[in-house]
């Protein structure tokens, strides 16, 4: 059975440049949360994606958005880049719940010069 | 505010010793506790559970204890061994909330030494 898979692994951006980061979950599984890790502040909740809806969103900017297709795929974008953003992007997916066991990406490493 | 803690942030263990990580919370409606490990250019992967109906769970060298009252829990993995060595995070929710999906603790370096 395939994991979850994230594409790109490895990425360097500019300032004030746009990103889009793609998801693809464990088949049959029907959410996906993305979640920024830094250093500083471990993993943090970006925002949760159900059958196409965004169901929960964590306390990031406006500039950090995503969607869901379909067939659960996801992409997460994240415009007027900033230093800060600068980031391990990792992704996940479950069968329902985003608040129980979780099956994570690699992670897409962003670095943002 | 930092609702899960993990004061340690790194932690060296000899090999065949046990490893005792720890993770403190601050709030009262997380009602299920996991953790996760994570090796270096790998996502995190998810290593055992418990819910707040239970005190203590078991997975083979694994067990996790939860103390409610003291809104502390710990994850115990006795003998330790070299592929134990990974960051391991500690991760809370109030099922049924979903707002906030998981909320990781900053994790705990763990180190096996030979």
């Amino acid at each position: 059975k395939a994991g979850v898979t994230q594409t790109p692994r490895y990425l360097i951006k500019t300032r004030g440049q746009q990103v889009t980061l793609s998801c693809s979950p464990i088949s049959g599984h029907r959410s996906v949360s993305w979640y920024q890790q830094t250093p500083g502040q471990g993993l943090q909740f970006l925002f949760e994606y159900f059958s196409e809806t965004q169901r929960n969103k964590g306390n990031f900017p406006g500039r950090f958005s995503g969607r869901q297709f379909s067939n659960s795929r996801s992409e997460m974008n994240v415009s007027t880049l900033e230093l800060g953003d600068s980031a391990l992007y990792l992704c996940a997916s479950s069968w329902g719940s985003n608040t129980g066991e979780l099956f994570f990406g690699e992670g897409s490493r962003l670095t943002v010069l | 505010d930092q609702q899960v803690k993990q004061n340690s942030p790194s932690l060296s263990v000899q090999e065949g010793r046990i490893s005792i990580l720890n993770c403190d919370y601050t709030n009262s409606m997380f009602d299920y506790f996991l953790w996760y490990k994570k090796y270096p250019a790998e996502g995190p992967t998810f290593l055992i559970s418990i819910s707040s109906i239970k005190d203590k769970n078991e997975d083979g060298r694994f067990t996790v204890f939860l103390n409610k009252s003291a809104k502390h829990l710990s994850l115990h993995i006795v003998p330790s061994q070299p592929g134990d060595s990974a960051v391991y995070f500690c991760a809370a929710s109030a099922i049924g909330g979903g707002a906030d999906g998981l909320t990781f603790g900053k994790g705990t370096h763990l180190i096996i030494q030979p």
